[in-house]
């Protein structure tokens, strides 16, 4: 049973233009979402977050977009650039209890060609 | 060393043996994450130490699996009796939640195989 869900496994861009990575939750009870990028060998690293009281945030380059109502997020990679290539895996948080640990989707491969 | 460190960096056993992995926290980290990412797949949550509260064991896969945290800080997760699908990269992470933060920064895994 996923409940984070990140249902392109790969995605090519050109270098300059907008990066769309999609994600899907179905635990209504995820209050905090957060984007992290991985490069091969090494540990996964935190991008940009948000919040669920929020629908947007925006750091630089990136912006991350929630949908409550649909229980989408979205991250915007705008431009895009060579160095952003990696796996971006969608995390989301419970709000209580022992469920402190992040759920994780299965990543999408971002290649951007130059 | 400011990040969260992992050792070995690879590690090739048997089946069969039984196998340690490290994990050195950011220090002043309180929490505390074990997870593993079989090929392909995404990260999968393993176990979870919060400062001095049991730890949550849920997603430990079997019993073979178990985890300590000595002093509250560094951690060593156990596998025994390995088997070929424990293959994976096994990633540490820990955390200082407070004010809303609960980024968890990650080590760079051990990746362990099994033949």
């Amino acid at each position: 049973d996923q409940q984070v869900k990140q249902n392109s496994p790969s995605l090519s861009v050109q270098e300059g233009r907008i990066s769309i990575l999609n994600c899907d939750y179905t635990n209504s009870m995820f209050d905090y979402f957060l984007w992290y990028k991985k490069y091969p060998a090494e540990g996964p690293t935190f991008l940009i977050s948000i919040s669920s009281i929020k629908d947007k945030n925006e750091d630089g380059r990136f912006t991350v977009f929630l949908n409550k109502s649909a229980k989408h997020l979205s991250l915007h990679i705008v431009p895009s650039q060579p160095g952003d290539s990696a796996v971006y895996f969608c995390a989301a948080r419970g709000s209580s209890g022992s469920a402190r640990q992040l759920t994780f989707g299965s990543g999408t491969q971002l290649t951007v060609l130059p | 060393g400011a990040g969260v460190s992992q050792s070995p960096s690879n590690k090739v056993t048997e089946k069969g043996k039984d196998v340690e992995l490290r994990c050195d926290p950011i220090s002043g980290h309180t929490a505390l994450y074990w997870y593993r990412q079989s090929l392909g797949q995404g990260l999968e949550f393993l176990i979870y130490f919060q400062g001095n509260s049991a730890p949550d064991k849920s997603g430990l896969p079997s019993d073979r699996f178990s985890a300590e945290r000595t002093g509250g800080s560094v951690s060593t997760l156990t596998i025994q009796r390995t088997q070929q699908e424990d293959s994976a990269v096994y990633l540490c992470a820990s955390s200082f939640p407070r004010g809303g933060g609960y980024e968890q920064y990650f080590g760079p895994g051990t990746r362990l195989t099994v033949t």
